[in-house]
């Protein structure tokens, strides 16, 4: 089975530095995604992991342990906009299909 | 990146018709495409995985004969939700793997309402 854990909300003020965690537990791993969804939106794509270490890209980055099920997002200089729900999503082996099986997202709020 | 394209947007319908959603990959080929459903104030929930000439992979809980899923052509996956009722009112997100890191694009979703 497939379990992956993320904090339901949280708040952050505009210009900080945010980290969100995720956490999980599969049968078979080939890669860890993050997605940024606003309400009423499709999920757009952030970053992607299959590697252990840090990925970044501007002001996001992603991390990853694979050893730990253990994956964070990095939100830097937040903005406004930054305001929506972020979606960790793991990857299963290709012979398992390749599908992306989501957290439950956390809703993250930036306030002035 | 590339670009994936669900249609309609919007639908709102009566209770016992039937519903059709397409979804195309603009782009690029694609052998697999999967289909979410995600309700109010929750994650996405996979629904099935399309195959493209074959049968649709369906994740336990959800009902073959109720989401008829085709995917009959390499940039075109559609969705029949057959009989519906007003608990299938949900946004109903097609993707495909896209051609190079395997991460999803995903459609710009459907939110369907059953009156």
């Amino acid at each position: 089975g497939q379990n992956i854990d993320q904090p339901t909300e949280m708040t952050a003020t505009e210009g900080a530095i945010v980290q969100i965690n995720c956490t999980y537990q599969t049968s078979g791993f080939n890669g860890l995604f993050w997605y940024q969804q606003h309400a009423g939106e499709a999920p757009t794509f952030l970053s992607y992991n299959v590697l252990d270490g840090l990925e970044e890209k501007g002001r996001f980055s992603s991390f990853l342990s694979r050893s730990k099920g253990y994956s964070y997002l990095l939100l830097k200089e937040l903005q406004m906009k930054d305001s929506a729900s972020y979606l960790c999503a793991v990857r299963g082996i290709y012979n398992q299909g390749g599908k992306l099986i989501f957290g439950q997202g956390t809703e993250l709020s930036v306030k002035p | 990146g590339a670009v994936v394209s669900q249609h309609p947007s919007w639908v709102i319908c009566k209770s016992g018709t039937s519903v059709k959603i397409e979804c195309r990959s603009l782009d690029f080929q694609a052998t697999t495409m999967f289909w979410y459903r995600q309700f109010p104030k929750q994650s996405l929930m996979l629904m099935a995985t399309s195959n493209e000439g074959s049968k649709a992979t369906y994740e336990q809980g959800v009902e073959k004969d109720k989401f008829l899923i085709n995917h009959a052509s390499l940039t075109l996956s559609t969705l029949t939700v057959t009989s519906a009722h007003p608990e299938d009112s949900s946004f109903y997100i097609c993707s495909a793997r896209g051609p190079s890191t395997g991460e999803l694009f995903f459609g710009e979703g459907s939110r369907l309402t059953v009156l």
